[in-house]
């Protein structure tokens, strides 16, 4: 079973531009959560999808960010215009329900620096 | 505001040695507490899950308890070895299921 993928691992770009990051989740797992860990602090929730519905976006900083789930299959997060405090590493993960009976399952991260 | 609390300074131990690292959370009332493991360069790794109404859970040399009183839990791992280096991160998840991450303790294991 692949796990969950997450595009790209790294991205520099400068303030003002866009960048979108893709999260693809475990195949049939309904909920798909953004996490991100700035400046070695604890991971922050960002926001849950259930499906292609937004389940709580609680998270979302501000309306510089938005993320889709089109389909109810892949993720993509986007940031327009990056600021220099969005640079940290940005996780996808995914559970086939919405309690965690048996955790949730991350990629790797996308790590994003703001210059 | 709703705070976990993970000790932040490093825990060095001897191989073979018990390791118990210690979650305190605030302002919060969890139905679920997880403990993953993450690696440099890696995303979190699920390990153990409690329930608010369990006291205590255990898989292989791991075990877990949770004091919903003390609003504490405590994770061990037993016979430890350095294969178990790594900086371990308690979450709760509300009846609500958000869930939300403490900033996790760095365990060095020495051969």
């Amino acid at each position: 079973e692949a796990g969950v993928t997450q595009f790209p691992s790294h991205s520099v770009i400068e303030k003002g531009q866009t960048v979108t990051l893709r999260c693809d989740p475990i195949s049939g797992h309904d909920n798909l959560y953004w996490y991100r860990r700035v400046m070695g602090k604890e991971i922050k929730f960002l926001l849950h999808f259930v499906k292609e519905s937004k389940q709580d976006e609680s998270g979302m900083p501000n309306n510089r960010f938005l993320a889709e789930r089109t389909g109810g299959t892949y993720s993509t997060l986007k940031v327009q215009p990056a600021e220099l405090e969005d640079s940290g590493v940005y996780f996808c993960a995914s559970s086939p329900g919405t309690r965690p009976n048996y955790g949730y399952t991350f990629g790797s991260g996308t790590r994003l620096t703001v210059v | 505001s709703q705070k976990i609390e993970q000790n932040s300074e490093a825990l060095n131990i001897q191989e073979g040695k018990t390791a118990t690292l210690t979650c305190n959370y605030t302002n919060y009332s969890p139905a679920y507490l997880q403990w993953y493991r993450q690696d440099p360069g890696r995303g979190p790794v699920f390990l153990l899950l409690i329930r608010e109404n369990e006291k205590e859970k255990r898989k292989e040399r791991l075990k877990v308890t949770f004091d919903t009183t003390l609003k504490q839990s405590l994770f061990h791992i037993t016979a430890s070895q350095p294969a178990d280096s790594a900086t371990y991160l308690c979450a709760l998840t509300s009846g609500g299921f958000k869930t939300i991450f403490g900033a996790g303790t760095r365990l060095f294991v020495k051969a």
